[in-house]
């Protein structure tokens, strides 16, 4: 019953690197975020899925990219690391499009130093 | 796009009492309004949603009422105890285009004391 998790739940990483935050779902469900949650900000969406190979931007998505090549799994790559991407980071994922409990991750943490 | 506006940032009540934390949005075609909780380190949780269709929903000791003239939505907690302690974040889904995308607001930071 391992529902949807992240790895890894913490990293630290270093400015200009490339780091990619993992997300696997058990339940098949075809709609799947990546939401980053600061203070004062709440949960801002970075990038969301519909189903495999179909994916779309959010609010914030600039020094992201994203794959969906499985239903299961939606990656997240932090392309060249900044300082302001230091951040909480949830996936989460949905049954269906609209109007539906989000199950989210627990999380990871990242710190770019 | 839409944006939704939470107030207060903070909340302080006494266990017992009250607490009613209020979330405006702009987009007049949303029709969904979850509510999570967010305990320290954990990951935030549904606990309450309402529909443009209804104008209030109970759960036990919480409640969600929703002015779709005003746009507003509001998060009713009586009787607080302790293990209301949380971070709790209002959203809302616009329906046209919106994929499941839900757009928070920045969160209400409550604290129950003893």
């Amino acid at each position: 019953d391992a529902g949807i998790t992240q790895s890894p739940r913490y990293k630290i990483t270093e400015t200009g690197r490339q780091v990619t935050l993992m997300c696997h779902q058990t339940w098949s469900h075809s709609y799947m975020f990546w939401y980053r949650q600061d203070l004062g900000h709440g949960l801002r969406l970075i990038y969301y899925s519909a189903a495999a190979d179909i994916t779309d931007k959010g609010e914030v998505p600039d020094g992201y990219v994203v794959s969906r090549s499985k239903t299961e799994n939606f990656p997240l790559t932090l392309e060249s690391a900044t300082r302001s991407q230091t951040s909480v980071y949830f996936c989460a994922s949905s049954v269906q499009v609209l109007n539906t409990e989000a199950f989210f991750g627990q999380g990871t943490r990242l710190t770019v130093v | 796009g839409e944006n939704v506006e939470q107030h207060p940032s903070t909340l302080s009540v006494q266990e017992g009492d009250s607490a009613v934390i209020k979330c405006t949005y702009s987009d007049s075609a949303s029709n969904y309004f979850p509510w999570y909780k967010q305990e320290l380190g954990k990951r935030p949780q549904l606990i309450i949603d309402i529909r443009s269709n209804v104008g209030e929903k109970k759960d036990q000791r919480i409640a969600v009422t929703l002015n779709k003239t005003a746009k507003h939505f509001s998060l009713h907690i009586t009787e607080t105890q302790p293990e209301d302690s949380a971070v709790y974040f209002c959203a809302a889904t616009p329906t046209a285009d919106s994929w499941g995308k839900l757009q928070f607001g920045a969160g209400t930071q409550v604290v129950v004391t003893p």
